[in-house]
């Protein structure tokens, strides 16, 4: 049982556009939500995150979304690039279980030139 | 820069091996996790280590063991290789405890067992 929805499995966008990556989770004693990229033959890296007390967090191109009530949360990649191709997870924590990260089950975002 | 090194990137074994696989991290982190990453599944966490010689079970560490003798490695353990293993393992760090510490990750595993 996933703890951390995730869709869609796969993206195919134009450059210069959005690409919407949806989460949603059960646990409400989440508090923390970051986003991983992953290129091809390379680990996950930090790419973005977001604490429950702030709707949204933008950083460059990329934006979090956070729904406290809904449970939800999304990351916008805007004018999307080629670039930005990528394997995308979100995941969640909270302070009792320290550390440790529930994954979602990744979206493969390709962007066509 | 962190620097998470794996000691493989490709390993085909044979059912009922034992398997090892190896992570070492040079930053002096206090944390580390082994994960198994699957297709629609994301990453799931077999075993993490708050530090030298402690472990915790994850999600899923049936079929596997962990060591951690120095506090720069992390080794997992196959003890008897199944098909159902076949997958890509990764191998995290993090420098302390807090829920918001970023995890490093290496660049992973992929472990073919026939």
């Amino acid at each position: 049982q996933q703890q951390v929805k995730q869709s869609p499995q796969s993206l195919i966008v134009q450059k210069g556009g959005i690409s919407i990556i949806n989460c949603a989770y059960e646990n409400t004693a989440f508090d923390y939500f970051p986003w991983y990229q992953q290129f091809p033959g390379k680990g996950p890296a930090l790419l973005i995150a977001i604490r429950p007390d702030v709707s949204e967090k933008k950083e460059g191109r990329f934006t979090i979304s956070f729904n406290k009530s809904a449970k939800q949360f999304s990351l916008h990649i805007m004018d999307s690039q080629p670039g930005d191709s990528a394997t995308y997870f979100c995941a969640a924590s909270n302070q009792a279980a320290g550390n440790k990260l529930t994954f979602g089950g990744g979206t493969r975002v390709l962007v066509k030139p | 820069d962190v620097k998470v090194t794996q000691s493989s990137r490709y390993l085909v074994k044979r059912t009922g091996e034992k398997v090892f696989l190896e992570c070492v991290q040079d930053m002096d982190h206090e944390n580390m996790f082994w994960y198994r990453q699957d297709p629609g599944l994301g990453l799931r966490l077999i075993y993490f280590s708050y530090d030298v010689k402690m472990k915790e079970k994850g999600d899923i560490p049936e079929g596997y063991s962990v060591s951690r003798e120095k506090k720069e490695r992390f080794s997992l353990i196959l003890e008897s290789a199944s098909t159902n293993q076949t997958s890509m393992y990764l191998c995290a760090s993090s420098l302390a405890s807090g829920s918001t510490d970023t995890q490093y990750f290496g660049p992973g595993t992929r472990l073919t067992v026939l």
